[in-house]
């Protein structure tokens, strides 16, 4: 069962307009949330984290947002950059199971120029 | 810096035979992991080890999986009998610590094909 999902497959956004993907968990166990990008042929590599004793982490362009009581997440791209376009995946761990990451399926991001 | 380190990056082979992919960590980190990429079901851990041991192996599929981390800067996955519905992309990654403060840094995958 999925227990991390990314509802949209796809976004699509304007150069140097925000980008919002979303992410959406159902185990109340879940304490650490990361976002991972993704370009073709290349490994994910990490982009930011939370911990779930906050409800907002930023670094940079980005900023993460955790709702832990609707269960949903979400990173906030700002502005869109056309090196944005890449696979956003969303994945949550728990301390109580060893901090083993579960992937969303993730969300291709097209930055149009 | 040197990242993770995969090889090969393409495999194609037939139906049957041994496949063997390689990964080296990036150097001090002492947790390992394997994962899989498939379009029916995602990125999925297969298994992981901490400072060479493996931890956990239930997400390795079948007894034709295995793993192997002979020593700190390297470790193998092995599927014998090979068979199709293998095909996917197997990512190696390695951290420095749990998640909780250390994130996990990914190869650049070997794509496999059997056929």
């Amino acid at each position: 069962d999925q227990q991390v999902k990314q509802n949209s497959p796809s976004l699509s956004v304007q150069e140097g307009r925000i980008s919002i993907l979303n992410c959406d968990y159902t185990n109340s166990m879940f304490d650490y949330f990361l976002w991972y990008k993704k370009y073709p042929a290349e490994g994910p590599t990490f982009l930011i984290s939370i911990s779930s004793i906050k409800d907002k982490n930023e670094d940079g362009r980005f900023t993460v947002f955790l709702n832990k009581s609707a269960k949903h997440l979400s990173l906030h791209i700002v502005p869109s950059q056309p090196g944005d376009s890449a696979v956003y995946f969303c994945a949550a761990a728990a301390r109580v199971n060893d901090y083993k990451l579960s992937f969303g399926a993730g969300t291709t991001v097209t930055v149009r120029a | 810096d040197a990242g993770v380190i995969q090889s090969p990056r393409h495999e194609v082979t037939e139906m049957g035979q041994e496949v063997t992919l390689r990964c080296k960590p990036i150097s001090g980190h002492d947790y390992l992991f394997w994962y899989r990429q498939t379009m029916m079901r995602g990125l999925e851990l297969l298994i992981y080890f901490n400072n060479n041991v493996p931890i956990d192996d239930s997400g390795m599929p079948e007894d034709r999986f295995s793993a192997k981390m002979p020593n700190a800067s390297f470790s193998t996955l092995k599927i014998q009998p090979s068979e199709p519905r293998d095909s996917a992309v197997y990512f190696c990654a390695s951290s420095l610590g749990r998640v909780g403060n250390q994130p996990q840094h990914f190869g650049d995958g070997t794509r496999l094909s059997i056929l």
